[in-house]
């Protein structure tokens, strides 16, 4: 089991709005930021979204994440179909002092 | 830029020991604003942060539950390289296996090895 819980899979036309959720509890999610990892088909994972809601260079702004109490959500706003790829949610947690994964969702743009 | 180089062997026995290597390029293991963490990946378990090592004056480790026992990072200052040595494997532990660094951000794990497929079977 995960420590963190995300959707398995979500789908979009292209165009549209994907929401991704990710839920903890107040050791992770509630006591620090969260961090999205994006993994493109037969690649490694990519550090997508840092710190709840920054960017690093290169990602473009049709992803945008926040964090709200214990929960925090990965928007993609005007899909793609290079959009298509696992996401995952990762943060740390107290009541074990140690980093954790969501389950990782699938995004397929119809 | 940053290049993580990993190797170590791609089949090993149940019960034996896990061991595979990182080679650093760009940055130093004993950097005192980064950690490195080894994080697997496998069809069953998804992504499982493992564990890291990091310098602050003096070596830390953090390692997961799920392999708490079993496992040990550790940073060989004169190879500037990390390894990680997991214990009493069984199938269970078969996955792809990344070296990872966080650097800049809090968890940012920014750059990633290319990642070595450990299948345990005898």
């Amino acid at each position: 089991q995960s420590m963190l819980t995300q959707p398995p899979s979500v789908s979009a036309a292209p165009g549209q709005k994907v929401t991704i959720s990710c839920s903890g509890s107040s050791s992770n999610i509630g006591s620090h930021y969260v961090n999205w990892i994006q993994q493109l088909p037969g690649t490694a994972p990519k550090l997508l979204i840092y710190e709840n809601d920054k960017r690093p260079s290169g990602i473009p702004d049709r992803f945008s994440g926040s964090k709200s109490g214990t929960s925090a959500t990965l928007d993609i706003t005007g899909v793609q179909t290079g959009d298509e790829a696992d996401y995952y949610c990762l943060t740390w947690d107290n009541s074990v002092n140690a980093g954790g994964f969501g389950g990782g969702t699938k995004v397929t743009v119809l | 830029q940053v290049q993580l180089q990993q190797s170590g062997p791609g089949l090993v026995k149940p019960s034996e020991t896990l061991s595979l290597t990182c080679a650093i390029s760009g940055d130093s293991v004993s950097s005192n604003i980064v950690t490195w963490n080894w994080i697997r990946q496998s069809p069953s378990r998804g992504l499982e942060w493992l564990g890291r090592t990091y310098y602050r004056s003096k070596w830390y480790n953090d390692y997961a539950v799920s392999v708490r026992g079993r496992i040990a990072v550790t940073p060989d200052t004169s190879k500037n390289q990390v390894s990680l040595h997991l214990n009493s494997v069984t199938p269970e532990d078969t996955g792809v296996y990344y070296c990872v660094r966080d650097g800049e951000w809090w968890f940012g794990l920014d750059y990633w090895g290319q990642g070595t497929l450990v299948t345990v079977s005898s």
